[in-house]
């Protein structure tokens, strides 16, 4: 296992509700990464979060927002929630933003499913 | 726009042989790429990773070729096992800091006895 956790396991939600996913990053990891990750598909990066900023987004609309807290955890928040936003969503933690993937871990994911 | 794919949706690989997974990419510009694997329920794992100024790195039972001329990108294992069994992806570095990865769509490997 690599140490990163996701809470929930599942999720169920309707069209227009809001869902807040969370992640615990590795202990001494301090930069978090969201990916969207639809079925039969790679993931899609959302953002990355790095010492409680945003630090790069990627092609997803703003009610896709995020948050990072002073022990390196970090939340998902999805409002207006639409059928599309249906997928297995993956965080990943790492110990700085630098340039090598062999120290960055991904947690199981949280399957939201939106009906 | 540009982006990161792969030739064969599905693999079926006999246990024993070696398998070798293929992976287009379009942007010329990128320098980093990675292989990882995702078995059902899990999240993505690091396989390895090679940088555009090297053309081949190996690992254990893997091995990662980059053809920069075709932008061709390929992960060959060594004596597929049963636990070899997964999707696999690979992924290109985005952008200035690392973590922010483009994967293309995956291959599903499967591993007959």
């Amino acid at each position: 296992e690599t140490g990163v956790t996701q809470s929930p396991t599942h999720l169920i939600k309707t069209r227009g509700q809001q869902v807040t996913l969370r992640c615990s990053s590795q202990s001494g990891h301090n930069t978090v990464s969201w990916y969207q990750q639809a079925l039969g598909q790679g993931p899609q990066f959302i953002f990355q979060y790095y010492r409680e900023e945003e630090n790069g987004r990627g092609n997803f609309p703003p009610r896709f927002s995020g948050l990072q807290f002073p022990n390196y955890s970090s939340e998902l928040n999805v409002n207006a929630l639409e059928l599309d936003d249906s997928a297995l969503y993956l965080c990943a933690s790492s110990p700085r933003p630098g340039n090598s993937s062999d120290e960055q871990f991904f947690g199981p994911g949280t399957r939201l499913t939106v009906l | 726009g540009e982006s990161v794919g792969l030739h064969l949706p599905t693999l079926s690989v006999q246990e024993g042989d070696n398998s070798i997974i293929n992976c287009a990419y379009s942007n010329s510009a990128s320098d980093y790429f990675i292989w990882y694997k995702q078995e059902s329920g899990k999240g993505p794992q690091f396989i390895i990773d090679i940088r555009s100024n090297m053309d081949k790195r190996q690992g254990q039972r893997v091995t990662v070729l980059l053809n920069k001329t075709v932008k061709h990108l390929s992960l060959q294992i060594a004596a597929t096992q049963p636990g070899d069994s997964a999707v696999y992806f690979c992924a290109e570095n985005l952008g200035d800091s690392w973590g922010k990865l483009q994967f293309g769509a995956g291959t599903q490997v499967v591993v007959t006895p």
